[in-house]
């Protein structure tokens, strides 16, 4: 079973607060892992793809890490703003062709 | 310029019926996806095309059918459709079957059945 989990299901964050969430994947085989933002009543937007181990990306005031030997990868906030509010989908690529998704951290910023 | 698009955007139908669901996308990619979103808000592959081949067809009851006419569009029709196929479908595309590109995606399809 491939499967990616994430954690936490959901996040209240006070503005101004510091962020961060899990994602757990298999380790074998490994391609690709991806983080998608998902606001309510839109579609996901593609925040970082990460191929290799070790490899940190940044986007502004959020960033991730990846540990591809021991399956996770981290999702960073920093300095939280109501627009941050949205789901963080994880993704990870499985034979270069397949996403399989996480169920997802759904944040929640408190004005 | 939409870069994935859709339609219908919602898909109100009765059980039993066969209905469509449209995708294009203008941004050049070689590879396009539908997905569901099922109860749990959980996206599930149903399948991929790239440069109009099936490339994954999931275990999706053989009632949906994938056609791919060109590389830039991939529409998705239901045959007999039931109430459990209610849900949100997205079409996605990517640049290429390089590890490195991610995935767009359209607005979704909401369809109810029933």
């Amino acid at each position: 079973i491939l499967n990616v989990e994430q954690s936490p299901q959901s996040l209240h964050v006070q503005e101004g607060d510091s962020t961060n969430f899990t994602c757990s994947f298999p380790s074998s085989n490994f391609y690709a892992l991806h983080w998608y933002r998902w606001e309510t009543a839109k579609s996901p937007e593609a925040l970082f793809v990460m191929t290799l181990n070790g490899d940190e990306k940044k986007k502004g005031r959020i960033s991730a890490t990846l540990n591809t030997k021991e399956g996770y990868s981290y999702l960073y906030i920093k300095g939280s703003q109501p627009e941050d509010s949205a789901t963080y989908l994880c993704a990870r690529l499985f034979g270069n062709e397949k996403l399989t998704f996480g169920t997802g951290t759904r944040l929640t910023i408190i004005p | 310029d939409t870069a994935v698009s859709q339609t219908p955007k919602y898909l109100v139908t009765q059980m039993g019926n066969d209905k469509s669901i449209k995708c294009e996308q203008n941004l050049g990619h070689d590879t396009m996806y539908w997905y569901k979103q099922d109860s749990k808000k959980f996206l599930k592959i149903m399948f991929s095309y790239n440069n109009k081949e099936l490339i994954i067809n999931e275990t999706v009851p053989n009632r949906f059918s994938p056609k791919s006419p060109d590389k830039a569009h991939l529409n998705l029709h239901i045959n007999s459709l039931e109430l459990g196929d209610s849900a949100v479908y997205f079409c996605a595309s990517r640049l290429n079957r390089d590890r490195v590109h991610e995935q767009f995606f359209g607005p979704g399809t909401r369809l109810t059945v029933l």
